[in-house]
C-alpha cells in the first residue's frame, strides 16, 4: 500500500523566515500530489495540487511545492512566513490508475509561527 | 456558494451506541468521501460515494457504513461505538467528473467523543 511520509512533526520559525517541509511518497506509478493546511479552528483546504506538467506547483498565500519524481518527494516551500501561517499542513497522495480517488494523508507538520 | 456542512458537529456518545452523521456537499457536487482524523492514525479514508453508490471503501470495520442520496447528501453510521471511535470525521465533496484531479473540499467535521 501506498504510504505518506512526513518526517517534521513540528517545526518552529521567526516571522521572515524561509520554510521548507518535506513530504515523501512510496509508490512507483503515477501520482497526483496536495499539500493541505488547517489553521486552527477551520476546515483543511487545498493550498496545491500537482498531477503533471511543471514540476514546480505555485499554490496560494505564496506556497509552491517541486515535484521530484527521483526522489519520490513533493516538499512545500515559502520563501518568508507570516504569523498567519501558524497552521497543520498536511501532504496527501492519489494514484490515479487504480481508480481511486481516496486521499493517503502524511501525519502532518505543526508549523508555528513567532512574531 | 455555501461550503460543505456538516451535521451535528459535537456529538457525544457512549460505548455500544449507535451515531449518524450527516453531509451536505456543496452545490453541484455529486462524490462525498468521508474521512476519520484522530491524533494517533491521523487522517484515514473511510469510504467514498457518487451517485447513490459506494465507490471506493477504506480499512475500517463493516461497523462503519454510509449512505448516499439522490441530492448527493451522505450519512455515515457507526454501530456498537467503542472508545477508540472517538475521533473528527471529515466529509469532502467534490465534482461529478470523477477524475483525480477534482479537489475534494472539505467541511468542519464532526467532532464525536464516545464515554
Amino acid at each position: 500500500a501506498q504510504s505518506v511520509s512526513q518526517h517534521n512533526h513540528h517545526v518552529i520559525l521567526s516571522e521572515a523566515a524561509s520554510l521548507e517541509l518535506g513530504c515523501n511518497y512510496s509508490y512507483g506509478g503515477t501520482v497526483n500530489l496536495f499539500w493541505y493546511v488547517q489553521y486552527p479552528g477551520q476546515h483543511l483546504q487545498l493550498l496545491l495540487k500537482y498531477f503533471s506538467g511543471d514540476p514546480l506547483v505555485k499554490g496560494i498565500k505564496g506556497f509552491e511545492a517541486e515535484f521530484i519524481k527521483s526522489k519520490f518527494s513533493f516538499n512545500l516551500r515559502k520563501p518568508s512566513v507570516q504569523w498567519s501561517d501558524t497552521a497543520e499542513y498536511f501532504c496527501a497522495v492519489i494514484l490515479p490508475d487504480t481508480g481511486r480517488r481516496a486521499l493517503t494523508f502524511g501525519s502532518g507538520t505543526r508549523l508555528q509561527v513567532q512574531p | 456558494k455555501a461550503g460543505v456542512t456538516q451535521t451535528p458537529r459535537y456529538l457525544i456518545k457512549t460505548r455500544g451506541q449507535q451515531v449518524t452523521l450527516s453531509c451536505s456537499p456543496i452545490s453541484g457536487h455529486r462524490s462525498v468521501s468521508w474521512y476519520q482524523q484522530t491524533p494517533g492514525q491521523g487522517l484515514q479514508f473511510l469510504f467514498e460515494y457518487f451517485s447513490e453508490t459506494q465507490r471506493n471503501k477504506g480499512n475500517f470495520p463493516g461497523r462503519f457504513s454510509g449512505r448516499q442520496f439522490s441530492n448527493s447528501r451522505s450519512e455515515m453510521n457507526v454501530s456498537t461505538l467503542e472508545l477508540g471511535d472517538s475521533a473528527l470525521y471529515l466529509c469532502a465533496s467534490s465534482l461529478p467528473s470523477l477524475a483525480a484531479t477534482d479537489t475534494q473540499y472539505f467541511g468542519p467535521g464532526t467532532r464525536l467523543t464516545v464515554l
